[in-house]
């Protein structure tokens, strides 16, 4: 069974810059995954935030962005603010019309 | 946008049934999957399966025994039937949209809350 890694709680400074990483529990992220993300305040449903590794979805701020490190996908949030205190799931295509979301990030602004 | 409909409440051994309306859009567009992810109460996203406007369906390989999903596209609807629900299938159940080509969920429901309970 695919396993898709997230830290479960990151903190970030006012202004700073964060980044969240997204990996397999065998093997390495690639583009090949599509890598999306979605941030999650209480309450709310999912919002699309970055697809395909590093195109934002539209109508998000350009401090939210995406890219490959490493073996992991990433999401990185530069000039981070009080409302991007969310929780933040990654999801990987398998292929085959399967995906695996991660278990998600808990991310504090403070 | 899609809107979900059900029973908000399912006893245990029985089987939870959801529908998703689409409006806005032809659910048989062909550019689109149609599908369903849930959240357990203070728990992540679950991925649990698929359809294609043909009726091609993907399943979570660890609901697959359980879960049925189902489209009608003369309703523009599509439907989640869950059998022998537990207390586990309590959650926050969300249906979504899947871009065929660029491979993420970039439409979601509101979410319907299901509750497994004698």
């Amino acid at each position: 069974q695919t396993v898709v890694t997230q830290e479960p709680s990151v903190s970030v400074s006012p202004a700073g810059t964060v980044t969240l990483t997204c990996g397999l529990s065998s093997g390495s992220v690639s583009t090949s995954y599509y890598p999306s993300w979605y941030q999650q305040t209480p309450g709310q449903a999912p919002r699309t935030l970055i697809y395909s590794t590093n195109t934002r979805s539209s109508g998000v701020p350009d401090r939210f962005s995406g890219s490959i490190l490493g073996n992991k996908a990433a999401l990185t949030i530069t000039g981070a603010q009080a409302d991007d205190e969310s929780d933040y799931y990654c999801a990987l295509y398998m292929g085959s019309g399967i995906w695996v979301f991660g278990g998600g990030t808990k991310l504090t602004v403070l | 946008q899609l809107q979900e409909s059900g029973p908000g409440l399912v006893k245990p051994s029985e089987t939870l049934s959801l529908s998703c309306t689409v409006s806005g859009g032809s659910i048989s567009s062909g550019r689109s999957y149609w599908g369903w992810i849930r959240q357990p109460p203070g728990k992540g996203l679950e991925w649990i399966g698929n359809i294609y406007y043909s009726g091609t369906t993907y399943y979570n390989p660890s609901l697959k025994s359980r879960v049925t999903i189902s489209v009608d596209t003369s309703k523009n609807q599509f439907s989640l039937n869950l059998t022998s629900v537990t207390a586990a299938d309590t959650a926050v159940y969300y249906c979504a949209r899947a871009s065929y080509y660029y491979c993420y969920m970039d439409v979601w429901g509101k979410g319907t809350t299901v509750t497994v309970s004698s």
